[in-house]
């Protein structure tokens, strides 16, 4: 089956320490994009990626970094200079960038204690 | 800019209707649907291009105003399974990138 996965589900960092978030595709799709939401919010733009070796800020890329070296891979890195990340991660992907359906993983929560 | 959302919640009894809005203050070329259940990610809806084509569920309908840079969720005869958090994302001008409004909280009851 093709789909979205991100691991781990549930994360818990200690404060000062950098995480990466994994988010994997098989759906042979160009463009990836990382989103965090916070409670009763909407999703906002971290990176996105159009395509392998390519990717771009969004509207909230500071304290966060990236790498898509695979076009099925494009993990997330939270890092100490992040000022209050604990959030709902969600990554997705669409066939192409800009104007095309969104297909998102499941997800994952991380809690910076 | 953010587009906005309306209204900010809903409670219907199955087999009721409703419409969500979402307005933007700037041209847009399309406008996404999804809806998220608790905890979980947000489910595809619909998508609606400027020049009229729509990609979506054959369940779901929903309108684009070009000119007035909006667009309605219609949610007829609802079931259980339709409550969730509603969210429209916009693209327009030049950044292709996709700005989700809050949501609409639904909530159909038995």
């Amino acid at each position: 089956d093709g789909g979205i996965t991100q691991s781990p589900k549930y994360l818990f960092r200690k404060e000062g320490q950098n995480v990466t978030l994994s988010c994997e595709q098989n759906l042979n799709h160009d463009a990836m994009y990382w989103y965090r939401q916070d409670p009763g919010q909407g999703l906002r733009l971290i990176y996105y990626s159009q395509i392998v070796n390519d990717f771009q800020k969004g509207d909230i890329a500071e304290g966060y970094s990236v790498s898509r070296e695979k076009k099925e891979s494009f993990p997330l890195t939270v890092t100490s200079a992040q000022k209050n990340p604990t959030a709902f991660y969600l990554c997705a992907s669409s066939i192409q960038w800009g104007y095309n359906e969104q297909f998102f993983g499941p997800g994952t929560r991380l809690t910076v204690l | 800019q953010q587009p906005v959302q309306s209204p900010q919640a809903v409670i219907l009894r199955e087999g009721e209707d409703a419409v969500i809005n979402c307005s933007s203050s700037k041209a847009l070329y399309s406008v996404h649907w999804y809806r998220q259940k608790h905890g979980e990610a947000p489910v595809f809806l619909m998508i609606l291009l400027k020049g009229g084509e729509q990609k979506g569920h054959e369940k779901i309908s929903a309108s684009f105003n070009e000119k007035k840079q909006q667009s309605s969720l219609y949610l007829t005869a609802s079931q259980l399974s339709y409550s969730g958090t509603y969210f429209c994302g916009t693209e327009g001008g030049s950044a292709r990138q996709l700005t989700f409004g809050s949501g609409t909280q639904l909530t159909v009851l038995p």
